[in-house]
């Protein structure tokens, strides 16, 4: 296996632009996880999917942040408009088995963001 | 309270030494635990699951104190290759389970 698939690598843009970011998750696997990572705040969790259902959003800083799972192969995570402060890297993340005990979560490489 | 608490660091840790440090968990509920090492510029990895006995693999042993809230990890031997950040994982197990992060404790093995 591929293992969780994110697109781009890296994405700079412009304040005030729409970007979107993709992750393709491990094939079986039946959750789904969004994070970003800076160095202020370290690792923080923004949506998570179960089923392709979203179960926590809590962590989705605005509404400017949405995320989707249309099917069990595919999220994206949308900013829209993007501002410096969005700048971070953000972590796509998948596990096979809800409740989490004793499951490895398995992370993309990640998207590096720049707005400026 | 941080739901997951850790010195950042960074750990300066001559080769061949030992290095230890611990992580604070406040959710009393929590029943799984982890450590995942993160390079620079990569991706958050699995090291290991940390048990209620405790266990060992090869020169890394993780700890669990359900009584103080706190698990830790302990590097024997260190190798230039450890250098990395150690994020303590831990479940928050409200309605939908979920894995929270510390910020990570940063080691650098020094030659």
């Amino acid at each position: 296996d591929a293992g969780v698939i994110q697109s781009p690598r890296h994405e700079v843009t412009e304040m005030g632009q729409e970007v979107t970011l993709r992750c393709k998750p491990i094939s079986g696997h039946n959750s789904l996880f969004w994070y970003r990572q800076t160095m202020m705040r370290g690792l923080e969790l923004l949506i998570y999917f179960n089923n392709n259902v979203p179960i926590d959003d809590s962590g989705m800083p605005e509404d400017r942040f949405s995320a989707k799972m249309p099917n069990a192969s595919f999220s994206t995570l949308k900013i829209q408009p993007s501002e410096p402060r969005d700048s971070a890297v953000y972590f796509c993340a998948s596990t096979g088995i809800l409740p989490l005990r004793n499951t490895e979560a398995f992370f993309g490489q990640g998207t590096r963001l720049t707005v400026v | 309270r941080k739901e997951v608490e850790q010195d950042p660091g960074p750990f300066n840790v001559p080769e061949g030494a030992t290095v230890a440090f611990n992580c604070t968990y406040s959710n009393s509920a929590s029943q799984s635990f982890f450590w995942y090492r993160q390079d620079c510029r990569k991706e958050p990895k699995l090291l290991m699951s940390v048990y209620s006995s405790g266990n060992e693999d090869g020169r890394f042993t993780a700890q669990l104190n359900r009584a103080s809230q706190y698990i830790s990890l302990l590097i024997r031997d260190s190798k230039l290759s450890d250098s990395a950040t150690y994020l303590c994982v831990v479940n928050i197990p409200y309605g939908n389970n979920r894995l929270a992060f510390g910020k990570g404790n940063q080691v650098v093995v020094i030659p």
